[in-house]
């Protein structure tokens, strides 16, 4: 169906707690990615992964990590939130190769930490 | 390190009319890729168009194209007969060459207003 979804939609968490965005593919795109999106910033990468358990850090990785178990699943991870980290997040996927760059986005994440 | 720019903020054109999005890159790969994704009111992102730094020929896909000017580092889109519903962001992103890189860098966006 060529879907990205990502779960849950909307999270208001309190600074400190822990938080877990999850996102799924059904393409079986090798690359996945998390960015970032506020206000004026536009997107900034967080996390990238070329496969299970293959991740790299992206531009602004402080403070996050990540988990890819399955191909099609690829979990953001803030242990401790703090409030800076309010956003939306966006998980991608795409084929590696010549198509890498043409990449699938979920639906986005906004996430507010109080 | 590359580096995309998009300095237009905002852009309104009326309906039907021709509009174009300006963005400029950095990069020290002679090969890399350029794209177009739009984000429309609701925040869904969707892939538009893509030129590849070899290919001497602008992209074109329906009422997209793109205007490569390589000299000036520079990747424009053009939209024609504009319609209400290209109003959204537009973002520009690059991806350099070579192996493992896979990292796209996005501009900040341009938010099109198409007036009726």
């Amino acid at each position: 169906d060529m879907k990205v979804t990502q779960m849950p939609r909307y999270l208001i968490k309190r600074m400190g707690e822990n938080v877990l965005l999850e996102c799924g593919q059904d393409m079986s795109h090798e690359t996945m990615y998390w960015y970032r999106q506020d206000p004026g910033l536009g997107l900034q990468l967080i996390y990238i992964s070329y496969d299970v358990d293959s991740n790299s850090e992206g531009d602004i990785p402080k403070g996050y990590r990540v988990s890819r178990k399955k191909r099609e699943h690829f979990s953001l991870i803030l242990d401790s939130a703090k409030t800076n980290q309010t956003s939306v997040y966006f998980c991608a996927s795409s084929f590696g190769g010549a198509n890498t760059g043409q990449l699938y986005f979920g639906e986005g994440s906004k996430l507010t930490v109080l | 390190a590359q580096k995309v720019t998009q300095t237009q903020t905002s852009i309104s054109v009326m309906e039907k009319t021709t509009v174009t999005m300006d963005c400029v890159y950095e990069t020290q790969d002679s090969s890399y890729f350029l794209f177009w994704y739009k984000q429309t009111a609701s925040g869904e992102i969707v892939f538009l168009i893509r030129q590849d730094s070899y290919k001497k020929e602008n992209a074109t896909v329906g009422h997209y194209s793109l205007n490569f000017q390589k000299p000036k580092s520079s990747i424009g889109l053009i939209i024609t007969a504009t319609q209400i519903e290209d109003s959204a962001v537009y973002f520009c992103a690059m991806r350099e060459g070579g192996g493992g890189a896979d990292r796209l860098t996005f501009g900040k966006g341009t938010q099109l207003i198409i007036q009726p």
